[in-house]
């Protein structure tokens, strides 16, 4: 069975320190998001792409967090620099087409800023 | 704007009782609504989902129906297992808007 994959699993940086997660989205899947769960609470959307452009960023803190899906296939999450609050579990989804076809997620990149 | 309301965990029951965990929302129009579980250390998968009022989604035995009147969508489940352990998420989304979730409701199930 198809599963978006993600990488790596688990993150430990420094604050101030530049940190990258990459997800690739099951094959054939338009629409990539990225997520940001923090502990306890439900995901909130940061990003979303239809094939390479972006539909919604209006989430993203985009003075030090920056996304792209240069190919329209696999995705990169970047945060430059790293603080505290960002410590959280990174989600990516992808889903067929629109916002009403079923989201597929992946396992998620727990990060640790210290 | 959209909002979705679970109720706070965790929930500890044991084996082969019966679940309830409550969800309501708020939006604008009239969305389809879902319920999601994360197991430990994986993402989250879609366990149902209703997209009009009195639709009932079910799905290993979970069922949730909604409601428009009482802007509800409660997970239900006649009997549950250890193995359903997890966190339950509802979710809402409609128009092309953002799919939104609540925080989330932590399940214990014991032996």
């Amino acid at each position: 069975e198809a599963e978006v994959a993600q990488s790596p699993r688990y993150k430990i940086t420094e604050k101030s320190q530049a940190v990258a997660f990459w997800c690739d989205p099951i094959s054939g899947h338009a629409t990539l998001y990225w997520y940001r769960q923090i502990l306890g609470q439900g995901p909130e959307l940061l990003v979303q792409f239809q094939d390479e452009s972006v539909v919604d960023d209006s989430q993203l803190p985009k003075d030090r967090f920056s996304a792209e899906r240069l190919k329209g296939v696999d995705s990169t999450l970047k945060i430059q620099p790293a603080e505290l609050g960002d410590s959280a579990m990174y989600l990516c989804a992808s889903s067929l087409g629109s916002m009403l076809d079923e989201q597929y997620f992946g396992p998620g990149t727990r990060l640790t800023v210290t | 704007g959209d909002s979705v309301t679970q109720m706070e965990g965790p929930v500890t029951l044991s084996e082969e009782a019966f679940l309830t965990i409550n969800c309501t929302y708020t939006a604008t129009g009239y969305p389809s609504l879902f319920w999601y579980v994360q197991y430990p250390g994986e993402g989250l998968q879609l366990l149902l989902k209703a997209t009009k009022a009195d639709d009932k989604g079910s799905n290993k035995g979970f069922e949730a129906t909604y409601r428009k009147e009482t802007t509800s969508f409660h997970l239900e489940k006649g009997s549950v297992q250890v193995s359903d352990s997890a966190v339950y998420f509802c979710a809402l989304i409609w128009a092309g808007n953002m799919l939104t979730f609540g925080g989330g409701t932590r399940l214990m199930v014991k032996p």
